[in-house]
């Protein structure tokens, strides 16, 4: 069955990086899109990026660039997200999900990581 | 930007019909999808396309829209349907949009 499988929660001081992995099984990797959503304590759901593994091109939401890369690494099925200069609000629990590639329903979701920001 | 707004809330008795609003400028021209997102779970798609199921999704639940507005509708609503439930569409400068949310509360 289709799995996505996340990295443990990570507690980080601001100005730090992050860098978070989401493992793929179950599908063949390269034919599907995986997403990262950001969502934070008590609020709603906010997508932050795309890859396709199939090239490895990547797609950010403008309040994202330049802080967020998103990479993968297809001999093991894992894509990577890392994002930079983290600040206290993003505190949250970033999920990777998958999709196809025609309208980009998020059909299969990771666990979820939580990533603490606090000094 | 694009936003799609959704009531906070929708409340519901077991065994009525909830129906959750989805508004957003010329919604009923792009795709939408609907999740499910329990307590401290991860969100579960119930929808997509508009109206097309997943596996294992009943057909108590069903979508539509046009105009500016979608609508997941859930019939005989059970006690496991209380959730939030948010909606989604692709837009071509940015990227997976979500709506706002709505908690569904069942009395």
């Amino acid at each position: 069955q289709v799995q996505l499988v996340q990295s443990g929660a990570e507690v980080k001081k601001p100005g730090a990086s992050v860098r978070l992995s989401c493992k793929a099984s179950g599908y063949t990797f390269i034919n599907y899109y995986i997403h990262w959503v950001r969502q934070a304590p008590g609020l709603g759901l906010e997508w932050m990026a795309l890859i396709n593994p199939n090239g490895g091109g990547t797609s950010y939401v403008q309040s994202f660039q330049g802080r967020v890369t998103v990479t993968r690494d297809t001999s093991t099925g894992t894509v990577y997200m890392e994002l930079s200069s983290l600040r206290s609000e993003d505190t949250a629990i970033f999920y990777c999900a998958r999709s196809g590639s025609g309208t980009f329903s998020l059909d299969s979701w990771g666990q979820g990581t939580l990533v603490t920001v606090s000094s | 930007s694009y936003v799609l707004t959704q009531p906070p809330s929708v409340s519901v008795a077991p065994g009525q019909t909830a129906n959750i609003t989805c508004g957003g400028n010329n919604i009923g021209s792009k795709s939408v999808h609907w999740y499910q997102q329990k307590a401290g779970r991860a969100p579960v798609l119930v929808l997509f396309d508009d109206a097309d199921r997943p596996s294992g999704i009943p057909e108590r639940l069903s979508g539509s829209h046009s105009g500016n507005t979608a609508t997941l509708t859930i019939s005989r609503v059970e006690a496991g349907d209380e959730a939030d439930y948010y909606c989604q569409v692709w837009d071509r400068s940015r990227g997976g949009v979500f709506g706002t949310g709505t908690r569904v509360t069942v009395l």
